[in-house]
């Protein structure tokens, strides 16, 4: 069976830090790959997405990247964070084709 | 491009009492429609999806979902609810012509009351 792991489930960094978050999917290949971003009393806002290695579409222009150096690999980057980037980050994948999305525990980023 | 608006960011219901989520869609093709349900700090769950297949779609916990062209919607019901169901839920909708992207309502937080 399929399973997603993203960590960590929380972190504090201070303002002007910089940021890694991964997220590694097992038992499927060539999947869809989802960043989501989830401020307080908000919905989710999709980051970025990715339909193969090294193929990144952004969706908001913001202090954050992303990369997919393997194939069941999705990492999220700052090079300097904001205060405005706290908030509960969510990975998700999707097999190719129409169909629904799966998602990681989460990751609470505290700026401060 | 594709949206999603759910109406009443709060819903605060009886247990015992019919839950009534409301999503409505915009999209310029045959969308995908979702819902899904987050308790506190995890991860989002899927509660059901409508594919184009039968309009009236049902999923776990008991909850079912209509999806109506005429109304561009695709509300979410229960006809009894539980206090475990209080949480979280969002309807996202994807575009029916191989687009990738997942996009999301705001959510409606689920109240329930003993």
């Amino acid at each position: 069976s399929q399973t997603i792991h993203q960590w960590p489930a929380t972190l504090v960094q201070p303002v002007g830090s910089p940021l890694s978050l991964e997220c590694t999917v097992e038992g499927t290949s060539n999947p869809n790959l989802y960043w989501y971003r989830q401020a307080a009393g908000r919905g989710l806002q999709l980051l970025f997405y990715s339909v193969g290695i090294g193929q990144i579409s952004s969706e908001v222009p913001q202090n954050l990247s992303a990369s997919r150096p393997q194939d069941r690999q999705f990492i999220l980057s700052s090079k300097k964070l904001l205060l405005s980037d706290s908030g509960f980050y969510l990975c998700a994948w999707s097999p190719q084709g129409n169909t629904e999305a799966f998602f990681g525990q989460g990751t609470r980023l505290t700026v401060v | 491009a594709q949206s999603v608006t759910q109406l009443g960011s709060h819903v605060s219901v009886s247990e015992g009492a019919l839950v009534l989520l409301r999503c409505n869609y915009s999209s310029s093709v045959p969308p995908y429609l979702f819902w899904y349900v987050q308790y506190p700090n995890q991860g989002l769950q899927l509660l059901l999806k409508y594919t184009s297949a039968a309009t009236l779609v049902k999923g776990i916990n008991g909850f079912e979902a209509e999806f109506k062209k005429s109304e561009t919607s695709f509300h979410l019901t229960k006809p009894s609810a539980h206090m475990s169901d209080a949480a979280e839920y969002f309807c996202a909708v994807r575009r029916g012509d191989s687009s990738y992207k997942l996009i999301f309502g705001s959510g409606t937080r689920l109240l329930v009351r003993p």
